[in-house]
Order: structure tokens, then sequence, then C-alpha cells
């Protein structure tokens, strides 16, 4: 079965810092991966994803995540992050071809302080 | 708006009582998803409809939960003698569907805050 691993509940970072929120999954077959981001009351607001081609995928807010099959990792990334990009971040991975439905991780928590 | 709605925002309800949450799908979006996020959890997928297809209701917990797609568009999932450990928010997303085989996106809308007690 599919699943999504985010090893770490809550990430610290300062403003202006590079950040990296790590993703790790498990799949059968090619993944599809995803990041979202949710802010306070609001619902999930996707940020990239991961289908073929390039192993950087660049996506909103100046984020970009790696995909690195050997690791079987995903992880998130910004050159430098604003108190702004304070949220919670959730991976996923879709299933086999012909399922949309997504398999989350259990979300970690981006603080950024000024 | 043209996002994904969902009302109520907010529902408390008695342990044992029936409930109704209501998802309004972007426009001229196929697929539609309910999730649901407890604390401390992750997001939990309970059904996915796809057009005029029969749904996957895979993910649903309990016979005490179903949920319908009326003209394609708009979906309540109801939550029947509701427990406590139901509380959690129920969110709903739609993408655009098709079988095309293209990796979608999918569209979140804000999600509804069930609180039984």
């Amino acid at each position: 079965a599919q699943s999504v691993a985010q090893p770490e509940d809550q990430v610290n970072v300062a403003e202006g810092n590079p950040l990296t929120v790590k993703c790790t999954y498990s799949v059968s077959g090619n993944p599809y991966l995803f990041w979202y981001v949710q802010y306070p009351n609001r619902g999930l607001q996707f940020l990239l994803k991961y289908i073929t081609g390039d192993n950087l995928v660049k996506g909103s807010y100046g984020f970009e995540a790696e995909f690195n099959k050997s690791q079987t990792s995903f992880h998130l990334k910004k050159p430098s992050a604003l108190v702004s990009d304070s949220a919670l971040y959730f991976c996923a991975v879709r299933e086999e071809a012909g399922f949309q439905k997504l398999v989350f991780g259990t979300g970690t928590r981006l603080l950024v302080s000024p | 708006g043209a996002g994904v709605s969902q009302s109520p925002s907010n529902k408390v309800t008695e342990k044992g009582k029936d409930v109704e949450l209501r998802c309004d799908p972007i426009s001229g979006h196929t697929a539609l998803y309910w999730y649901r996020q407890s604390l401390g959890q992750g997001l939990e997928f309970l059904i996915y409809f796809q057009g005029n297809s029969a749904p996957d209701k895979s993910g649903l917990p309990s016979d005490r939960f179903s949920a319908e797609r009326t003209g394609g568009s708009v979906s309540t999932l109801t939550i029947q003698r509701t427990q406590q450990e139901d509380s959690a928010v129920y969110l709903c997303a739609s993408s655009p569907g098709g079988t095309s085989g293209r990796v979608q996106e999918q569209f979140f809308g804000p999600g509804t805050r069930l609180t039984v007690l």
C-alpha cells in the first residue's frame, strides 16, 4: 500500500534562511507526488507536483521540491523563508494509475521567526 | 466565488444525532473527493466521485457514513448516529476529472469543523 512519511512534526527557521521540509514515500510503482500548504482556518492549497521529468520541481510562492528516487524522498525547499510561510505543510502521493485519491502524510508545521 | 465551497463552516452536534455536510465543487469539475482531518492526523480519504461512475467508497470508516452527489455537482456527506470520534475537519476537494489519465491537482474547500459532544 502507498504511504507517506513526514518525520518532523515541526520545523523552525529564521526569516531569510533556507528551509527544508522532509517527505519520504512508499509506492509499488511510479510515484506521483504533491505538496500542499494549509493556513489557519483555510483549506489546503496546492504548491507543486512531480509526475515525471526533471527531479527539481518549482511551484508556487518560491517553493521547490526535489524528487530522489533512490532515497524515495520528495523534500520541500525554499532558498529564503518568509514569516508568511508559517503554516502546515502536507506531502501526498497518488496511488496507482486510474485512482485520483491522494494519500497524505501527517503534516509538518513550519514556523518562521522574524 | 470560483473555488470549492463547503457548508456549514462549523457544526456542533450531540452524540447520536445525524449530520449533513455540503460541498459545492468548482464548476465543471467532474471529480469530487471527501477527506477527514483529525487532530494530529493527516488527511484520511473517505470517498471519491468521478462523473457518473460508481463512487469509490473504500475510505468510509463505517456504515454510519454515506455520501451522495446529485446531478454531478453538489455533494452531501451524511454521518448517522454521530460519535465523539467523528469530531474532525471534513474537507472536500474537486478536480477537473475525466478519463484522460492526466495527473491533476485537487482544489480544496475550507472544510467543515464537526464537533460531537
